[in-house]
């Protein structure tokens, strides 16, 4: 099973307008971390939010929030008042706490993406 | 923020070759990780780096193909050794937050390689 999941391969908005892009999760452990991450045309990994799975306040950095429904594992982004400069790939990516199958503690798995095209 | 750079920025290779990239971190950190970016897709881990011992591998990552050297808390490199078209990538050095959060993971700006 995939441990991150993002359903929507391409989403549009209208600049200024708010647009949410979906994470949702699969893990056992209680203890994890979920990390948003904004890779431009340019090829960089652009660090935007984390949101620590005992953190019990959604996560905010600006114009980024996360939408942390536990519950549901599901963790997305929600990106207010959309800028030109937004447009790029989106990933999501969560770090667990164990270290099964001898992988390393500190380790980021990634969703497949998300590419968002913001519109004049 | 930890201020990562990675050298080179491209490169353009013929198979059989190999090529090493470095990234070096403006901070001392435990812990540095690779990551490989084929075309169109996502990361994937290759391999973590700690200072002072050996790499430790994902599974389908070998060291005789991506060696890695850890001289000290701030340096890294990675090899692509006998390289092949589908080495052809963007290969990410990140680390964990140096001042010792962990809430944060940063990436370098990548190498672009591509591989002929």
């Amino acid at each position: 099973a995939q441990k991150i999941t993002q359903t929507q391969p391409g989403m549009f908005v209208q600049e200024k307008e708010a647009v949410t892009l979906d994470c949702t999760y699969d893990t056992s452990d209680q203890s994890y971390g979920l990390f948003w991450y904004k890779q431009p045309s340019s090829g960089e990994m652009i660090f935007l939010i984390y949101q620590g799975s005992y953190d019990e306040q959604n996560a905010t950095e600006g114009r980024y929030s996360l939408n942390f429904q536990k519950a549901r594992k599901s963790a997305n982004l929600v990106i207010s008042a959309s800028q030109l400069g937004d447009s790029a790939m989106y990933f999501c990516a969560m770090r667990e706490s164990s270290n099964a199958g001898g992988t390393s503690y500190g380790k980021l798995t990634f969703g497949q993406g998300t590419i968002l095209t913001v519109h004049p | 923020s930890a201020v990562i750079s990675q050298k080179p920025s491209r490169d353009i290779c013929q198979r059989g070759t190999s090529l090493t990239i470095q990234c070096q971190v403006d901070s001392q950190v435990t812990m540095m990780f690779w990551y490989r970016q084929q075309p169109g897709q996502s990361l994937t881990l290759i391999a973590t780096a700690n200072q002072g011992s050996e790499a430790t591998y994902e599974s389908g990552f070998v060291i005789d193909k991506f060696p890695i050297s850890r001289p000290n808390l701030t340096f890294s490199t990675l090899t692509v050794s006998n390289m092949s078209p589908e080495d052809s990538s963007i290969y990410l050095c990140s680390v964990e937050d140096g001042s010792g959060s962990r809430e944060t993971q940063y990436f370098g700006p990548g190498t672009r390689l591509l591989v002929l």
